[in-house]
């Protein structure tokens, strides 16, 4: 198990399209994470999923994101019409339910929207 | 909120140790430190976590003070390599990690 993997790397769209990240976590890990990063800032939450399960969303996660992890294992994070402000890394992580190990990270995804 | 207060920037010698503070003066007693950083174009990479006892492993060492309001990350031989964001977190043993904006470390040859 190489860890976290995140495709694409890198993804240009244009305002309007709807895009489509895939994370593979690591393969024991129960518990998967989304993030997303702008410049500057630390990563800031998106949701989370234990097992095929989502447990929780944040506030920042609008009606245009959906997250899935339809078998427990692998996720898809999809954004509907794209807005430049949407523009960010989206990172994702997986851990062990308790948590305590820490998180792995992906590489992430850089969404740029023009 | 990240619920921890770290300085923005500090630098420090290849070679000489980096001491990296972090305090979290209302942390609960049920609540851990952790460590991460960030390279430059990486995800954020898991460094150490602590409770109560100061830890170490083969990346730093984590001093938290006997009343666990603050506590220090200890890169014993800072390289180069080390230039990067480092985030103090306080976290429950089954929550989510909350990030704030963290220290940046520069290490000078």
């Amino acid at each position: 198990d190489t860890g976290v993997s995140q495709n694409p790397r890198h993804k240009i769209t244009k305002r309007g399209q709807n895009v489509t990240f895939r994370c593979d976590p690591i393969s024991e890990h129960n518990r998967l994470y989304w993030y997303r990063q702008t410049l500057g800032q630390g990563p800031e939450f998106l949701t989370y999923f234990q097992n095929e399960a989502q447990l929780e969303k944040s506030r920042l996660l609008s009606d245009r994101f959906s997250a899935e992890r339809p078998k427990g294992s692998f996720s898809t994070l999809e954004i509907q019409r794209t807005e430049q402000g949407d523009s960010a890394m989206y990172l994702c992580a997986s851990s062990l339910a308790a948590g305590r190990g820490g998180y792995t990270f992906g590489s992430g995804t850089r969404l740029t929207v023009v | 909120d990240a619920k921890t207060t770290q300085p923005t920037s500090m630098d420090c010698a290849e070679g000489r140790a980096a001491n990296l503070p972090c305090n979290h003066s209302t942390i609960s007693g049920n609540e851990y430190v952790y460590w991460y950083r960030q390279i430059h174009s990486q995800g954020p990479q898991y460094i150490i976590h602590g409770l109560k006892n100061n830890e170490t492993n083969e990346m730093a060492s984590l001093i938290i003070t006997e009343d666990r309001k603050s506590s220090t990350l200890i890169l014993p031989h800072a390289t180069l390599r080390d230039t990067a964001v480092y985030y103090c977190i306080r976290t429950g043993a089954n929550s989510k990690l909350t990030f704030g904006k963290g220290i940046t470390l520069s290490v000078r040859p």
